[in-house]
């Protein structure tokens, strides 16, 4: 009964590998998000698709490429890594256009460490 | 650049005691206020959530907001081991359609047994 759920749970690799994860939600959400979340535990938002549609995209390098399929669904594909994006990658998602009173649920992380 | 300030601690309370946790933040039209636990190795969930100046109860968790001050605090009651964790405040900006959370960096807080 996963609600926010992301694959891998740990992704190692050489850099300048191209790599993906997956982010998948069951709780009928419009919104979802990914985050990064830094050595020194700092989240930050990267981006927010609202109905597969981009609404946020902070300042990211172009190496990183969401995808939204259908709305449960917010892939992050990510070009050519560098040791500087080794972090957990947090996906999440809320009810409806990240409306100023929604609440936001995380799924457990993706930690990727580029070599 | 809007930000959102926490002290980073870590801080440390013993068993049943009370823990105070603050935060500040930068933006005077911020609406919405989140209190996240998050345990080494997991993620964020939430605590608490608070709209309007005052104070807001759930069971052992009081969260307090002061707009005026640019203010938003979380007191922990009765404070157990099991409440050892980082506690994330995050503040939500933005306009229509373009809402989003910052976080703070955290406060490590550590129960004593």
């Amino acid at each position: 009964d996963t609600a926010v759920s992301q694959t891998p749970k740990y992704l190692v690799t050489q850099m300048g590998n191209d790599k993906s994860i997956k982010c998948e939600q069951n709780l009928g959400h419009d919104t979802m998000y990914w985050y990064k979340q830094d050595s020194k535990k700092f989240l930050k938002i990267m981006f927010s698709y609202n109905n597969k549609e981009l609404i946020i995209n902070e300042t990211v390098p172009n190496r990183f490429s969401p995808k939204s399929p259908d709305k449960a669904h917010l892939n992050l594909h990510i070009n050519s890594l560098e040791l500087g994006d080794s972090a957990v990658y947090f996906c999440a998602s809320s009810k409806l256009a990240g409306g100023p009173r929604e609440t936001q649920y995380f799924g457990p992380g993706t930690r990727l460490l580029v070599l | 650049q809007k930000e959102v300030e926490q002290n980073s601690g870590p801080l440390s309370v013993p068993e049943g005691a009370i823990a105070s946790l603050n935060c500040t933040y930068s933006d005077r039209g911020s609406q919405s206020f989140f209190w996240y636990r998050q345990y080494s190795g997991k993620s964020p969930e939430l605590i608490m959530f608070i709209y309007s100046n005052g104070d807001k109860e759930d069971g052992r968790f009081t969260a307090q907001l002061n707009k005026a001050s640019q203010y938003v605090s979380l007191l922990i009651r009765d404070s157990q081991p099991s409440d050892s964790a980082t506690y994330l405040c995050a503040v939500i900006e933005g306009g229509a359609g373009s809402y989003q959370l910052t976080f703070g960096k955290g406060t490590k807080l550590s129960v004593i047994p």
